[in-house]
């Protein structure tokens, strides 16, 4: 079985400090994102990485910045983190794009993040 | 770019009964995928279900079914015999026929089954 695991379940951080958060993926998927949740909006793509050091911008990157240094492992990054910031924050990973019967994009846990 | 509504924030059913949560899309692609994952109560979000747009028969897997129209971009699924652990968000996705298997979500639907 896929397992994408993220560093913390819950987080609370003080407006303005830099934020770390950390996912991890066990399966050798070359496909790599960050989401965040807000209520009645659904999951937002915040950006991507199809590769080691390669990243895109989603939906909403303002704000945000990205790291992948190795394949298993992608790191949001809030670098002065703001109230409208507070959210719940997914990763997830997939296969590269094959449109196989098993290519989709399997999640994490998610981090509770709250800016105080 | 494509968008995913899904018009229902909540839903509630009696256990053993069925249920049908709606969801709509827009596309000016001819091949793609459609989805929906279930997110339980503190729990991760998982596949409940896909779609490929190129076959005419609905997706079904076990008590989950949809209702694909394609003319019409709508893409309903039915949750026959509900079960208490069936209560979660649900949400609907599209996957065009991009690089890196990028989603679009819609809003989500909150089901509670009741006993």
């Amino acid at each position: 079985d896929v397992k994408v695991t993220q560093s913390s379940r819950y987080l609370v951080k003080r407006t303005g400090e830099k934020v770390f958060l950390e996912c991890v993926q066990d399966m050798d998927h070359e496909n790599m994102f960050w989401y965040r949740q807000d209520p009645g909006l659904g999951l937002r793509l915040i950006y991507f990485s199809y590769d080691v050091k390669m990243k895109e911008k989603g939906d909403i990157p303002e704000g945000y910045s990205v790291s992948r240094e190795k394949k298993e492992r992608f790191s949001l990054i809030l670098e002065s983190a703001s109230t409208n910031q507070t959210s719940m924050y997914l990763c997830a990973s997939s296969p590269p794009t094959a449109m196989g019967p098993t290519d989709t994009q399997y999640f994490g846990p998610g981090t509770r993040l709250t800016v105080l | 770019a494509q968008t995913v509504t899904q018009s229902q924030p909540e839903m509630s059913v009696q256990e053993a009964e069925t249920v049908t949560l709606s969801c709509t899309y827009d596309t000016s692609e001819s091949n793609y995928y459609l989805f929906w994952y279930k997110q339980p109560p503190s729990r991760q979000m998982i596949l409940v279900i896909r779609q490929e747009a190129y076959k005419q028969q609905n997706a079904t897997e076990n008590r989950f079914s949809v209702n694909f129209q394609k003319a019409a971009k709508s893409f309903s699924l039915k949750i026959s015999d509900s079960q208490l652990g069936d209560t979660a968000m649900y949400f609907c996705a599209f996957m065009g026929n991009n690089a890196g298997n990028m989603l679009t979500f819609g809003g989500g639907t909150r089901l509670m089954v009741k006993p």
